[in-house]
């Protein structure tokens, strides 16, 4: 299975940037395609597409979420965050079965 | 706008079977690919099943093979997840998933999902 490795907290403080990062144990990519998709689940709710294919943002998500990478590095970009962007963040492969999901990255407030 | 709520979720204990739905709406369910992904309590996102369009097709991860199946009504908008010999560690908030149609099998929607905890 392709393991996907996310930092587990990541502080910061509003207005600032937030990069989030998530590395995979081997390649997500197939040519130009990386099937690498990120989402935000906030406390006691369910998780929500926020990118798909690494880089295209997902219907009616703020343009202040952007994501990039390709092979086995990721990256999710906050800029600026908001107090609600608070949440945890997830990055999911679709490469090879089983999908895998990261552990999550919790993003709190410095 | 699209809807996928969830039922049947509870306490069941050890060995037994359960059996979620999911009543999907706002859109043409029939042309969806769908999935169950799971979370245990206080932890991460796991992909649990997925099913094609027709019902035809089924996957599933190692861990929950041979005791899983999901299934579908197209006609009813609804999808299941048959649950057999149930385990503690199957314990956890399942949500029903809709994958987009690039056949990239990311999910972009989501129920807002249904407790299962296994204990005797």
């Amino acid at each position: 299975d392709i393991v996907l490795t996310q930092s587990p907290v990541l502080a910061v403080s509003l207005g600032q940037r937030a990069t989030i990062s998530c590395r995979a144990s081997q390649s997500v990519s197939i040519s130009s395609i990386n099937l690498m998709h990120w989402y935000q689940q906030k406390p006691g709710q369910q998780p929500k597409l926020l990118i798909y294919r690494a880089s295209n943002l997902a219907s009616g998500i703020p343009a202040r979420f952007s994501g990039s990478g390709s092979g086995t590095d990721f990256t999710l970009t906050i800029d600026p965050v908001q107090a609600d962007d608070i949440a945890a963040y997830y990055c999911q492969q679709s490469r090879e079965s089983p999908n895998t999901f990261g552990a999550g990255t919790k993003l709190e407030l410095k | 706008e699209v809807q996928l709520v969830e039922s049947g979720g509870g306490l069941v204990q050890p060995g037994r079977s359960l059996k979620l739905s999911c009543a999907a709406s706002g859109f043409t369910f029939s042309n969806y690919y769908m999935a169950w992904v799971r979370q245990a309590p206080k932890k991460g996102l796991e992909w649990v099943a997925t099913i094609s369009t027709s019902g035809s097709r089924t996957y599933y991860p190692d861990s929950v093979k041979g005791r899983f199946t999901i299934s579908r009504d197209n006609a009813k908008s609804s999808l299941y997840l048959q649950m057999n010999s149930l385990k503690s560690e199957d314990t956890a908030t399942y949500y029903c998933a809709r994958h987009s149609t690039g056949m990239d099998y990311v999910m972009d929607a989501w129920g807002q999902g249904a407790s299962v905890t296994v204990s005797s």
